[in-house]
C-alpha cells in the first residue's frame, strides 16, 4: 500500500535561517506531488506542485523553492526564511487525477 | 484561474440533526473533480466525497453526500445524523487538471 512521510513534525526556525522539509512517497510511481501551507484556522494554499523529476510549477512568488530530485521525493526549501512563513506545511501526493493523499505536516515556526 | 468558495467560517449544529456546508466554485474548463476533506484538530487531512464534473448522480458516502449542482456551479456537503466526532474544519477542493485548490474552509461544531 501507499504511504506518505513528511518530517520534521514540528520545527522552529529564527528568521534569516535556512529551511529545507521533506516528503517521500512509498508503493507508487510517478506520483503527482504538492506543497501546501496553511495558516491558523485558514485554508490551504497551493504552493507548489510537480509532475514528474524536475518538473515544478510555482503557485506563489515567494522566498520557497521547492526541488523534486527523485521521483518519489519532494523537497521544500528556503535560503532565509521570513516570518511570514510561519504556518502548517502538508505535503501530498496523487495518482493523476485522483484524489490527494496527506502527509501528517510540518508546524514551522519561525521567529 | 480557478477559485472555490466557502462562505460560512462556522456552522454549529445539534447532534443527530443533518447538517450543509456550503461550497461554490468557478472555472471554464468543462472537465473537473470537485472533493471535501475533513481536518481534525489532530492537522490531519482526512477525504470524505469525490465527485466528477461529468458525474450524473450526486456522490454518496455513507453519512456523507455531495449536493452538486452544475449549473449553480455549487458543491454543498450534507452530513446526515451529526456525531460529536464530526466536529472539525471542512475544506472543499476543485482540481482542474493536476491543479488542486482548496477553499477557506468552514468549522463545524456538533453540539451535544
Amino acid at each position: 500500500s501507499q504511504t506518505i512521510h513528511q518530517w520534521p513534525a514540528t520545527l522552529v526556525q529564527p528568521v534569516g535561517s535556512p529551511l529545507s522539509l521533506e516528503c517521500t512517497v512509498e508503493g507508487t510511481s510517478n506520483p503527482n506531488l504538492y506543497w501546501y501551507r496553511q495558516a491558523a484556522g485558514r485554508g490551504l494554499q497551493l504552493l507548489f506542485y510537480s509532475v514528474g523529476i524536475g518538473q515544478i510549477s510555482s503557485e506563489v512568488p515567494q522566498n520557497l523553492s521547492a526541488s523534486r530530485p527523485q521521483d518519489r521525493q519532494f523537497i521544500l526549501s528556503s535560503k532565509k526564511l521570513l516570518l511570514s512563513d510561519s504556518g502548517f506545511y502538508l505535503c501530498a501526493w496523487s495518482e493523476g487525477s485522483e484524489k490527494l493523499f496527506f502527509g501528517s505536516g510540518t508546524q514551522l515556526s519561525v521567529l | 484561474a480557478q477559485k472555490i468558495t466557502q462562505t460560512q467560517p462556522g456552522m454549529f449544529v445539534q447532534e443527530k440533526e443533518a447538517v450543509t456546508l456550503d461550497c461554490t466554485y468557478d472555472t471554464s474548463d468543462p472537465s473537473y473533480g470537485l472533493f471535501w476533506y475533513k481536518q481534525p484538530s489532530s492537522g490531519e487531512m482526512i477525504f470524505l466525497i469525490y465527485q466528477g464534473s461529468y458525474d450524473q448522480q450526486n456522490a454518496t458516502e455513507g453519512r456523507y453526500s455531495l449536493n452538486f449542482q452544475k449549473a449553480r456551479k455549487s458543491a454543498n456537503l450534507v452530513i446526515s445524523a451529526s456525531q460529536l466526532g464530526d466536529s472539525a474544519m471542512y475544506f472543499c477542493a476543485m482540481r482542474v487538471h493536476n491543479d488542486m485548490r482548496f477553499g477557506a474552509g468552514t468549522r463545524l461544531t456538533v453540539k451535544p
